[in-house]
């Protein structure tokens, strides 16, 4: 059992260059998301998912897609690399434990700098 | 309404003290308080969670105290160890809704 799993570990891109950050759970949660962690700033919910072919947007959205084709897969899509989309990123995913708490397993995060 | 203010920024605590880590919200229909623990390098793993049908929550040497009125969350380390030290995150959200606000973060060095 992996748990939640990302590649890769580390990026470095150029402004305008686009990629995919990979998320995979084993978990068989319904629910996925990703973050950025900034510093001073704590962790902020990009898009999410509750359940594979549904999706939606947390606090900061914009320059991102998400798709949730499979349970295990939410890959998070950066369309065009800005600067200010370097940060630390964090999949996530979640179940809820007899109907009342929801417990969220982190993924060990993708460093991207972007020049 | 959605912010999750915590404090302090940072906390330098003797071997064997007691670490107090703050947090407050603003939407009362949140109903989920986890705390989070983060080493350099890995990601938030969950540390503890209350919600506010009790006022305090104990497992092990970590305890979360809640205050409904106040709106207020603390986390206590009590008998703080070295390989506590690690960053501290508090996060608020009304469960079922799968979207969390998490706090700034808490940066602690437990001294040997």
């Amino acid at each position: 059992n992996a748990g939640v799993t990302q590649t890769p570990k580390f990026q470095v891109l150029k402004t305008g260059q686009s990629m995919t950050l990979q998320c995979a759970q084993d978990m068989n949660h319904e629910y996925m998301s990703w973050y950025r962690q900034d510093p001073g700033m704590g962790l902020r919910l990009i898009h999410y998912s509750v359940g594979a072919g549904i999706t939606d947007q947390g606090e900061v959205p914009n320059g991102y897609n998400v798709s949730r084709s499979t349970t295990e897969d939410f890959p998070l899509r950066l369309l065009s690399a800005a600067p200010s989309q370097t940060s630390v990123y964090f999949c996530a995913s979640s179940h809820r434990v007899a109907g009342v708490t929801d417990t969220q397993y982190f993924g060990p995060g993708t460093r991207l700098t972007v020049l | 309404q959605q912010q999750v203010k915590q404090s302090p920024q940072s906390l330098i605590v003797q071997k064997g003290g007691i670490s107090i880590i703050n947090c407050a919200y603003e939407n009362t229909a949140f109903d989920y308080f986890p705390w989070y623990q983060q080493f350099p390098g890995k990601g938030p793993a969950l540390l503890i969670a209350i919600r506010p049908d009790v006022s305090e929550k104990k497992e092990g040497r970590f305890t979360i105290s809640f205050n409904k009125s106040a709106k207020q969350f603390s986390l206590h380390i009590m008998d703080s160890q070295p390989g506590d030290s690690a960053t501290y995150f508090c996060a608020a959200g009304a469960s079922g809704t799968y979207k969390y606000i998490f706090g700034t973060g808490t940066r602690l060095k437990v001294l040997a």
